[in-house]
């Protein structure tokens, strides 16, 4: 079983809505979590990166949030734009050997 | 700009014939790399992990004299496709660790593979 699981799979949202993505993970000894963008046949991009001590870190209209007790991560888009269409990973680090555990990934599609 | 280069963007290669893509670190050293898989829809697979000086590590599952990997620098990793096969088309995608940067992992731009 994954250790990084998102939700939704897939969802679509006007253009200007808000919209929350989940990530859930069992990945242990925790080290950091990362939400990256990553554009249809392009490489992840970082948008935040957060450690066991941190509730939440923001990247312009991207916010995201951990609770490390209960191993929960979201992602928080504001006032999308269409320029937000992608796919949206979880990617969770074990502490030590620093191996990562990728989610399968959000698809956002920001519609007009 | 991007940290992570690779090269080249996109390949088409014919069956049975091998292929070698790079992965630079363009600003740090990186003494770890990573391969990844990607199919479309999917989630990135990591398929080997590269460590400057020494043998690559694979993961379950990943045929090593298939996918040959090198990490002969500080700042380059290569993925060679051998005898590639048209099932091997895919995304593939590298990836380095700046140590320097609290263990922040850059990911290339991803290297589409089509084998005719």
């Amino acid at each position: 079983k994954n250790q990084v699981e998102q939700s939704p799979q897939s969802l679509i949202i006007l253009e200007g809505k808000n919209c929350t993505l989940q990530c859930n993970y069992t990945v242990s000894p925790f080290s950091n979590l990362r939400w990256y963008k990553q554009d249809t046949g392009r490489g992840p991009v970082s948008l935040t990166i957060m450690t066991f001590s941190e509730n939440t870190k923001s990247n312009g209209r991207y916010t995201a949030t951990l609770d490390a007790d209960t191993k929960q991560s979201s992602l928080h888009i504001t006032a999308s734009q269409l320029s937000d269409s992608a796919s949206y990973i979880c990617v969770v680090s074990r502490s030590g050997d620093y191996k990562l555990s990728f989610g399968a990934g959000t698809t956002v599609t920001v519609r007009a | 700009g991007a940290v992570v280069s690779q090269h080249p963007s996109r390949v088409i290669c014919k069956s049975g014939t091998s292929v070698k893509i790079e992965c630079r670190s363009l600003d740090f050293q990186a003494t770890t790399m990573f391969w990844y898989r990607q199919f479309p829809k999917q989630s990135l697979m990591l398929m080997a992990t590269s460590n400057e000086g020494s043998k690559a590590t694979y993961e379950q599952g990943v045929e090593k004299d298939k996918f040959l990997i090198n990490h002969a620098s500080l700042t380059l990793s290569t993925l060679t496709v051998t005898s590639a096969h048209p099932e091997d088309s895919s995304f593939y995608i590298c990836s380095a660790r700046d140590l320097g940067q609290g263990n922040t992992i850059y990911f290339g731009e991803g290297s589409w593979l089509t084998v005719v």
